[in-house]
């Protein structure tokens, strides 16, 4: 079985600063990770992924993530917040040997101020 | 346009009634998903396809059926609609990767 915990559900920033959102996820298997954002009434965008190669990994609109196995983490961060980075932010664990099948963590919501 | 495309995008129903949500794509993908999304717990997998002639119950399919009526459709049932099933429905599609791809969601009340 696999679970994901994002850590926050929510998470606000002011504009300029700096962008954390926790993810921790249990696995059976060499986990592949994502994180996909969610715009208000839109469907989901693929942010970034790992799948066992480099432990650092570059995204999308300035987002980078890193893969720790010994922590059980993939935390996603952003140097410097946009007001257009507020969204809802999913991390996600694939069920790998299973098939295609992903799970979700619960969401975070990022409130970003001006 | 986009590459999976869900109808309705919002539709409100009584308890009781039949309603389906479809989904279509042009990914030529052959691995088809529908996933419920409620506040504070992410998406859920309801029902997934690997091919035309494969469906598989995903871990809250109790009270919803699928069909895949070919390798571009996969629609979602739900037979006899009750209150609990409103959400947001996310119908989503993959290759041989991981990766998935989602359309813009349906958003489903139920009174």
């Amino acid at each position: 079985a696999q679970s994901v915990t994002q850590l926050d559900s929510h998470v606000s920033v002011s504009e300029g600063t700096p962008v954390l959102l926790r993810c921790n996820y249990s696995s059976s298997y060499s986990p592949s990770l994502f994180w996909y954002v969610q715009h208000p009434n839109k469907g989901l965008q693929l942010l970034l992924k790992y799948t066992s190669a480099a432990t650092l990994v570059k995204g999308i609109n300035g987002f980078e993530a890193e893969f720790k196995k010994s922590e059980t983490s993939f935390h996603l961060t952003k140097p410097s917040a946009h007001m257009s980075d507020a969204a809802e932010y999913f991390c996600v664990v694939s069920q790998g040997a299973a098939g295609n099948k992903l799970t979700f963590g619960g969401g975070t919501r990022v409130l970003v101020k001006p | 346009d986009a590459d999976v495309t869900q109808t309705p995008r919002n539709r409100i129903t009584k308890t009781g009634k039949r309603i389906m949500l479809e989904c279509s794509q042009t990914k030529g993908h052959d691995r088809m998903y529908w996933y419920r999304q409620d506040p504070g717990l992410g998406l859920r997998l309801i029902y997934y396809s690997f091919d035309v002639k494969d469906i598989n119950k995903g871990e809250i399919s109790d009270g919803y059926s699928v069909s895949r009526q070919a390798q571009a459709k996969f629609s979602l049932s739900l037979e006899s609609a009750i209150p609990n099933q409103t959400a947001l429905y996310f119908c989503a599609t993959s290759q041989d990767t991981d990766e998935q791809y989602f359309g813009p969601g349906t958003r489903l009340t139920v009174t």
